[in-house]
């Protein structure tokens, strides 16, 4: 069974401009959650798409935004970048089974804003 | 607000010693709790999952669930090297808590 897919791994941007980081999910997970992590950090939660759909949202300003496709792949969208948004983005797809939910992560993409 | 506690570190063990992870939640209804390992650089990966009170052994890992106490612990057994890492805490109830993590080195 493949893993989740995270594409690009490693992107460059400059300040100012807008990016869009993509996420496929493990087959037959239907739940994609994001996350940002910076240097010594722990995960801080973006936000989480059910079915395609905001299921929850996180502490995070407006230029962060996401969507889910009916196929479960998701993508999330930073615009007017920020040196402050260099980070792993971090995607996480889950399950859940006879009630209890499970995460896998994929690899991340990792975001250099110059 | 819902927390996840944990010691940052970080936590120096020696090899071929138990590494002993601690982890506290604030909110009762928390109903199933994680352990991810995560490498310098990496994603996390999930290690040991948790639902109901008592020890869950997987190998060299035990996880302990107190519900009653809101902790849960992680126990690595004959440390290696290999564990030197970060150890994240996650409890789930409707949705994902995570803690900061807890940096764990493993002196030979």
């Amino acid at each position: 069974k493949a893993g989740v897919t995270q594409t690009p791994r490693y992107l460059i941007k400059t300040r100012g401009q807008q990016v869009t980081l993509s996420c496929s999910p493990i087959s037959g997970h239907r739940s994609v959650s994001w996350y940002q992590q910076t240097p010594g950090q722990g995960l801080q939660f973006l936000f989480e798409y059910f079915s395609e759909t905001q299921r929850n949202k996180g502490n995070f300003p407006g230029r962060f935004s996401g969507r889910q496709f009916s196929n479960s792949r998701s993508e999330m969208n930073v615009s007017t970048l920020e040196l402050g948004d260099s980070a792993l983005y971090l995607c996480a797809s889950s399950w859940t089974h006879e009630g209890n939910t499970e995460a896998f992560f994929g690899q991340g993409t990792r975001l250099t804003v110059v | 607000q819902k927390e996840v506690e944990q010691n940052s570190g970080p936590l120096s063990v020696p090899e071929g010693a138990i590494a002993s992870l601690n982890c506290t939640y604030s909110d009762r209804v928390s109903q199933s709790f994680f352990w991810y390992r995560q490498y310098s650089g990496k994603s996390p990966e999930l290690i040991m999952s948790i639902y109901s009170n008592g020890d869950k052994e997987d190998g060299r890992f035990t996880a302990q669930l107190n519900k009653a106490s809101q902790y849960v612990s992680l126990l690595i057994r004959d440390s290696q090297p290999s564990d030197s890492a970060t150890y994240l805490c996650a409890v789930n109830n409707y949705q994902l808590i995570w803690g900061a993590g807890t940096k764990l080195i493993i002196k030979p």
